[in-house]
């Protein structure tokens, strides 16, 4: 089966801007995820979905950020505007069932996001 | 608040040997411990897991041990090989959640 996918894998952009990130999971995995890592910190949890539903979003910085999961496919999450402070690696992951012990985390192989 | 430390941040063994690696959680009340292995410039893969009911799990070369009570998880891979050179995490879960929360890593360096 194809993994998780993120585009794009590296994004370098100038603060104020806005970058999109996105992410294609497991097909048929409805539990969707994302993560962020600021360097040499912990993989931090940002937002929950379930399908098309957010299930927790209590992650999420601020309100620069905005996650979407249109027909609870694929998702995409917005920065904007971009601060230095949002530099980091983000992940994405899916999975089918939301016990762990049924269904680990499959994560993609992440975005990079350097703002400048 | 971090729920989860993992407070070596490297670790280098002879190839051969014990790898350690070590964790330390907040909440008692956590039912499930898992470790993921991560490669340079690719995601977090999944290792190897145990629930809060067991205090051993083994998967080949790999076994992690839980003691509550000490709230630590330790991950145990024997022999070590060059290839398991990567950065390790640790994750817990709620049973009734679904965030999982994750330390800051150990970087492994197996040397040949």
């Amino acid at each position: 089966e194809a993994g998780v996918t993120q585009f794009p894998s590296h994004s370098v952009i100038e603060k104020g801007q806005t970058v999109t990130l996105r992410c294609d999971p497991i097909s048929g995995h409805d539990n969707l995820y994302w993560y962020r890592r600021v360097m040499g910190k912990e993989i931090k949890f940002l937002l929950h979905f379930v399908k098309e539903s957010k299930q927790d979003e209590s992650g999420m910085p601020n309100n620069r950020f905005l996650a979407e999961r249109t027909g609870g496919t694929y998702s995409t999450l917005k920065v904007q505007p971009a601060e230095l402070e949002d530099s980091g690696v983000y992940f994405c992951a899916s999975s089918s069932d939301i016990r762990s012990y049924n269904s680990p985390l499959h994560f993609g192989n992440g975005t990079r996001l350097t703002v400048t | 608040d971090q729920q989860v430390k993992q407070n070596s941040p490297s670790l280098s063994v002879q190839e051969g040997r014990i790898s350690i690696l070590n964790c330390d959680y907040t909440n008692s009340m956590f039912d499930y411990f898992l470790w993921y292995k991560k490669y340079p410039a690719e995601g977090p893969t999944f290792l190897i897991s145990i629930s809060s009911i067991k205090d051993k799990n083994e998967d080949g070369r790999f076994t992690v041990f839980l003691n509550k009570s000490a709230k630590h998880l330790s991950l145990h891979i024997v022999p070590s090989q060059p290839g398991d050179s990567a950065v390790y995490f640790c994750a817990v879960q709620f049973l009734t959640g679904n965030q999982f929360y994750f330390g800051t890593g150990t970087s492994l360096t197996v040397i040949p």
